[in-house]
């Protein structure tokens, strides 16, 4: 069945530190993919989607590009900062509902 | 309000008593998803609906567990006889179409943390 692997956490950096949390996916066809963000004490937001192929999502700094050959959806930040702490789910949306990875947790330290 | 709206937002009750969590998702949204958020199970599909209809129950973990949609608004999920096992974060999402349809994405509420004692 469709599923989402993404790396476990939890990962802790330092403030301006370049973050790279991968995620890839196992699916029938060619599923929208997302990346959403928990952060502590709130409920789930999207960060950024990508539809198709070499789609690149992008949203407060944050990027991921639709990588078919490589079934993969890596999230990337060149500069994190502390307000950057949370939760984050990978997702894939290749029918009605969405599927998720277990979530990574980030904590960005000053 | 704008966004998902959940209620209660927190539940404590005992085991086996019945709980009834409720949905309002964004006006005008016709696609309706329930999840579960559980320490060392992620985030776990239970249920969906287009308008009054739920072509997808396959998430539901058990016959205690149900829900149902009226007026193509409004949702309620009633995990009946509750056990420890249920104890979760109930998050609800909508969109406004289910479906492949362009990646829509879906809008969270802030959930429903139930704690079963």
């Amino acid at each position: 069945g469709d599923s989402v692997t993404q790396m476990e956490g939890p990962v802790t950096l330092s403030e301006e530190a370049f973050l790279t949390i991968n995620c890839t996916y196992t699916a029938t066809g060619y599923p929208s993919l997302f990346w959403y963000v928990q952060y502590p004490g709130e409920g789930l937001q999207l960060l950024l989607k990508a539809t198709k192929a070499d789609d690149k999502g992008s949203n407060k700094g944050f990027e991921a590009t639709y990588r078919k050959e490589t079934t993969s959806f890596h999230l990337e930040k060149g500069s994190v900062q502390v307000s950057d702490s949370a939760v984050y789910f990978c997702a894939q949306g290749g029918s009605e509902k969405l599927v998720f990875g277990k979530g990574t947790k980030l904590t960005v330290n000053p | 309000g704008a966004g998902v709206s959940q209620s209660p937002s927190n539940k404590v009750t005992e085991k086996g008593k019945d709980v009834e969590l409720r949905c309002d998702p964004i006006s005008g949204h016709t696609a309706l998803y329930w999840y579960r958020q559980s320490l060392g199970q992620g985030l776990e599909f239970l249920i969906y609906f287009q308008g009054n209809s739920a072509p997808d129950k396959s998430g539901l973990p058990s016959d205690r567990f149900s829900a149902e949609r009226t007026g193509g608004s409004v949702s309620t999920l009633t995990i009946q006889r509750t056990q420890q096992e249920d104890s979760a974060v109930y998050l609800c999402a909508s969109s406004p179409n289910a479906g492949r349809s362009g990646g829509q994405p879906q809008h969270f509420g802030d959930g429903t943390r139930l704690s079963i004692l």
